[in-house]
C-alpha cells in the first residue's frame, strides 16, 4: 500500500541554520504531496503542497520540490527562527488509487533555540 | 469565521466507559474524518465519512463507532471496547471527498484513561 516516511527527529537547530527534512514516498498511482505543521497544542494546517511532478511548493519560507524520479518531497527552509519550532508531517494522496484518505507519515519534531 | 470545532478540548475516562468525542464544522465540507495521533505514530485514520448517513472505516476502527446525521457533525464514540483509548484525537474536513483537497483540522482532544 501507499506509504510515506520521514526522517525521525527531533531535529535540534540554532536559530538562522538551514532545515531540511527528508521525505520519500510510496505510491501506486500518481500522488499529491503535502507537508503539514503542528503548533503545540493544535491541529494540524496545511504548509504547502504540490500535485505534480518537478512542482515546487512554497509558504512561509519553506519549499519542498516533488521529485519523483527519487520518489522525494524533502522540506527545506533556509533561515529557521524560534517560531518555526513545531512538529511537520508529510503526506501523500494517491489518486490513481482513487479517492482515498491522506496518508501520513510519523511526523518530525523541529525545536529551534535562540 | 469559519472552522471546526472539537469538545472537550481534555476528557477523562475510567475504564469500561464510554466516551464521545464532537466534532461540528461550519465549513459546508461535505467530507469529514477522525484521526488518532500517538506519540512517534504519526496520525492514524479511524474513520472517515463522504457525506451525510454514511461512513467508512479507516485503519484502526475497532473500539470506535461515529455517526453522520448531518452535514455539519461527526461525533467519535470511544467504546469500552478500545483497549488503550488514551490519545489525542483529531478531527478534520474537505470540501469533497478528494486526496488532492486540503485537509481543515479542529484543534484536538485529548482523552485520558484513569
Amino acid at each position: 500500500g501507499d506509504s510515506v516516511t520521514q526522517m525521525e527527529g527531533p531535529v535540534t537547530l540554532s536559530e538562522e541554520a538551514f532545515l531540511t527534512i527528508n521525505c520519500t514516498y510510496t505510491a501506486t498511482g500518481y500522488p499529491s504531496l503535502f507537508w503539514y505543521v503542528q503548533y503545540p497544542g493544535e491541529g494540524l494546517q496545511l504548509l504547502l503542497k504540490a500535485t505534480k511532478a518537478d512542482d515546487k511548493g512554497s509558504n512561509k519560507g519553506f519549499e519542498a520540490t516533488y521529485r519523483k524520479e527519487t520518489t522525494s518531497f524533502h522540506l527545506e527552509k533556509g533561515s529557521v527562527q524560534v517560531s518555526d519550532s513545531a512538529v511537520y508531517f508529510c503526506a501523500l494522496s494517491d489518486r490513481g488509487s482513487g479517492n482515498t484518505p491522506l496518508v501520513f507519515g510519523k511526523g518530525t519534531r523541529l525545536s529551534v533555540i535562540a | 469565521d469559519g472552522g471546526i470545532t472539537q469538545s472537550p478540548k481534555y476528557l477523562f475516562r475510567k475504564e469500561g466507559q464510554n466516551v464521545t468525542l464532537s466534532c461540528e464544522q461550519n465549513l459546508n465540507h461535505d467530507a469529514m474524518y477522525w484521526y488518532r495521533q500517538d506519540p512517534g505514530q504519526g496520525l492514524r485514520l479511524i474513520y472517515y465519512s463522504q457525506i451525510v448517513n454514511d461512513f467508512q472505516k479507516g485503519d484502526i476502527a475497532e473500539g470506535y463507532s461515529v455517526s453522520r446525521e448531518k452535514k455539519e457533525s461527526f461525533p467519535l464514540t470511544v467504546t469500552s471496547a478500545q483497549k488503550n483509548p488514551t490519545a489525542f484525537y483529531l478531527c478534520a474536513s474537505t470540501l469533497a471527498f478528494s486526496g488532492a483537497n486540503v485537509l481543515t483540522f479542529g484543534a484536538g482532544s485529548r482523552l485520558t484513561v484513569l
